[in-house]
């Protein structure tokens, strides 16, 4: 079955606010990663953290994994418009298992 | 160094029609991985290559889904004969083969190309 749900599965905010979004799966992870699509592109891999991490940073990206919950939220800060994007997680229960992706998050920064 | 590519980015044809989809991966890349997304749902797995072997093939739709990978390069999707359902952006990702020596900082990252959008009438 598919794992990987996004929560909110859209998000509207004003242009350097932060935004948050979630990620709940099913069963577990080796890995999880976050992906971002812009309308009429190919997905862009945006930050990967591993199931014995807790929090990862990346810029303007922060990743957090709680395994107890087998959830994982992406916090964006100081949000631009070019951030508008469709935001994924995805996971992996084995090294050279597939990648599951979930509905994602539409993520609107408003000027 | 070129990145995945897809053809056609879209693709309009009637129910019962064939329409074939094409994947060249990166360069190297023995992972391959198609991808299915309907509208407003979810990116849906539908099959993994290793170089020209079907690893996984459980997110196939039916039957009329076929996927080859000539000589673990370019891959191709036919739909045939299509449905109304089969609308949606397939997309095409690649990966370089985990080997042991990268132990745990081994991660499987894909590179994904733009998409081949199919309209279905």
């Amino acid at each position: 079955s598919q794992q990987g749900e996004e929560d909110p599965q859209a998000l509207s905010i004003q242009e350097g606010e932060n935004a948050t979004m979630n990620c709940s799966y099913k069963t577990s992870i080796n890995n999880l990663q976050w992906y971002r699509q812009n309308s009429g592109r190919g997905l862009v891999h945006l930050i990967l953290i591993r199931s014995n991490e807790r929090e990862k940073h990346s810029g303007r990206l922060r990743v957090t994994l709680d395994t107890s919950k087998k959830s994982s939220s992406l916090l964006i800060t100081a949000s631009r418009a070019a951030d508008t994007a469709s935001y994924f997680c995805a996971t992996d229960a084995n090294r050279d298992d597939k990648i599951i992706f979930g509905k994602g998050t539409r993520l609107h920064i408003l000027p | 160094e070129a990145g995945v590519t897809q053809f056609p980015s879209h693709s309009v044809i009637e129910k019962g029609q064939t329409v074939t989809l094409r994947c060249d991966p990166i360069s190297g890349h023995d992972n391959l991985y198609w991808y299915r997304r309907v509208m407003g749902k979810e990116i849906k797995f539908l099959l993994h290559f290793v170089k020209e072997s079907k690893q996984d093939e459980s997110g196939m739709p039916n039957n009329r889904f076929l996927a080859e990978r000539t000589g673990g390069t370019y891959s191709t999707l036919k739909v045939q004969p299509a449905e109304l359902e089969d609308s949606g952006v397939y997309f095409c990702a690649s990966s370089p083969r985990l080997v042991l020596s990268q132990g745990w900082s081994g991660a499987n990252v894909l590179t994904f190309g733009a998409g081949s959008r199919l309209t279905v009438l």
